[in-house]
């Protein structure tokens, strides 16, 4: 079956720090790849989104996702972190065609210190 | 943003007692889906349905049973609730328009603990 692996489940940061949360999946097709992410209390949000074309993409509040295929990897990278970022976030996977499911990865926790 | 609501937004009920959950969306998606969220498990899928005739099992389908009222409601049942059904649901659509892409948009979940 096809995976989502976050390699990290807990991470805690200083404000100013920078950030990357792992993210590797197994399916070796074409792929949608998403970053969501869950602030405290609230639903999951949209953060970014690959389908093609330059695999360095740039989502909301300056945070950018890099697609590796060779790596099958979309890790998520922001360059100064700040308290607002606590939150958990999420790497999803749809398989290219006529797959409609997204695969999701069990999520990363960020706490960020002030 | 409301365009999926849930609700109820929290429930407290007991063990045994049947239990529905209801999900609308006014993004004219075909597309919905049941997740429920646990500490540490992250989002498990438990039915989809990609149209009001097609509905399908999840990961975790057990002790669950859905409705598709309408291209806009999905109605999640608990038949006879157990503790460790207690967890945060969430509700979530995509359109087939965008190519089978998969971007969901999610609702603003339920809590229900099941004592």
């Amino acid at each position: 079956a096809q995976s989502v692996s976050q390699h990290n489940h807990h991470v805690i940061l200083s404000e100013a720090a920078s950030l990357e949360l792992g993210c590797n999946y197994s399916y070796g097709g074409t792929v949608n790849l998403f970053w969501y992410v869950q602030y405290p209390g609230q639903h999951l949000q949209l953060l970014l989104k690959y389908f093609s074309g330059d695999p360095l993409v740039k989502g909301i509040k300056g945070f950018e996702a890099e697609f590796i295929k060779s790596k099958f990897s979309f890790n998520l990278r922001k360059p100064s972190v700040q308290w607002s970022d606590t939150a958990e976030y999420f790497c999803a996977v749809n398989e290219g065609g006529n797959n409609r499911k997204l695969i999701w990865g069990l999520g990363t926790s960020l706490a960020v210190n002030p | 943003d409301a365009d999926v609501t849930q609700t109820p937004r929290n429930r407290i009920t007991k063990t045994g007692k049947r239990i529905m959950l209801e999900c609308s969306q006014t993004k004219g998606h075909d597309r919905m889906y049941w997740y429920r969220q646990d500490p540490g498990l992250g989002l498990r899928l438990i039915y989809y349905s990609f149209d009001v005739k097609d509905i399908n099992k999840g990961e975790i389908s057990d002790g669950y049973s859905v409705s598709r009222q309408a291209q806009a409601k999905f109605s999640l049942s608990l038949e006879s609730a157990i503790p460790n059904q207690t967890a945060l649901y969430f509700c979530a659509t995509s359109d087939r328009g965008t190519a089978g892409l998969g971007e969901q948009f999610f609702g603003p979940g339920t809590r229900l603990t099941v004592l």
